[in-house]
């Protein structure tokens, strides 16, 4: 499997909102509702922040939602914080796990 | 409180194995598989494979066959990664996670450095 598409990086202003796209194919993305979404800080274990495309688990603000459309993933954080820069992967399951190479979000 | 601790840090010359742990507490360690991940320096994350720690049964990702073996004492509730024949590109911080829907923890991850 290759790895999921992300941007690089993805930049935005305190409160604004920012949208992170993660794109796989017809064969992991596009047919099943298992994508993730983690948050790393440095030197840190990643963090899940959305799993199954748009649940969040318990402690993660409402602030973060995930969406998809066909092949493609989505996470959007809304009121951007300073503590919110971060890099963040998109995860798949389809039989196998693949991650997206990664988006270093900046808060500017 | 689940908790998934990993050995520490390793340095090891290029040639050797090296063998990681991940003890896990807090749960009912046969009930999720365990994952192993890889993460290089300044790299993204590469998903390398579980074992179901139900039926020690591995799978192993595309390029982690060979000198990559996931193995399991379920008396200490404790997974391994051991690698062989490293090479420098096997430097990485290496993660063990359950990554189970909503059941989804990782371990601190553990720094191994390919060096002569």
């Amino acid at each position: 499997q290759s790895a999921l598409t992300q941007p690089r990086s993805v930049s935005g202003s305190p409160g604004q909102s920012v949208t992170i796209s993660c794109t796989g194919t017809s064969s992991d993305v596009g047919v099943y509702n298992y994508v993730s979404w983690y948050q790393q800080h440095p030197g840190k274990a990643p963090k899940l922040m959305i799993f199954d495309v748009n649940k969040r688990p318990s402690g993660v603000p409402a602030r973060f939602s995930g969406s998809k459309s066909g092949n493609t993933a989505s996470l959007t954080i809304s009121g951007l914080q300073a503590e919110d820069e971060a890099d963040y992967y998109c995860c798949s399951y389809a039989g196998s796990r693949v991650f997206g190479g990664g988006t270093k979000l900046t808060v500017l | 409180q689940v908790q998934l601790v990993q050995s520490g840090s390793e340095l090891k010359k290029p040639g050797a194995s090296v063998k990681v742990s991940c003890k896990a507490s807090g749960y009912t360690f046969t009930s999720y598989a365990m994952n192993w991940v890889r993460q290089a320096p300044g790299q993204g994350l590469e998903f390398m494979g579980w074992i179901n720690t139900d039926t020690g049964n591995p799978t192993y990702a595309q390029g982690f066959t060979g000198r990559f073996v996931f193995s399991l004492d379920t008396s200490v509730t404790t997974a391994y990664l051991q690698i062989s024949s490293l090479k420098a590109e096997d430097a990485a911080v290496y993660y063990c996670a359950s990554l189970g829907a909503s059941f989804d923890y990782w371990g601190q991850g553990t720094l191994v450095t390919v060096s002569s």
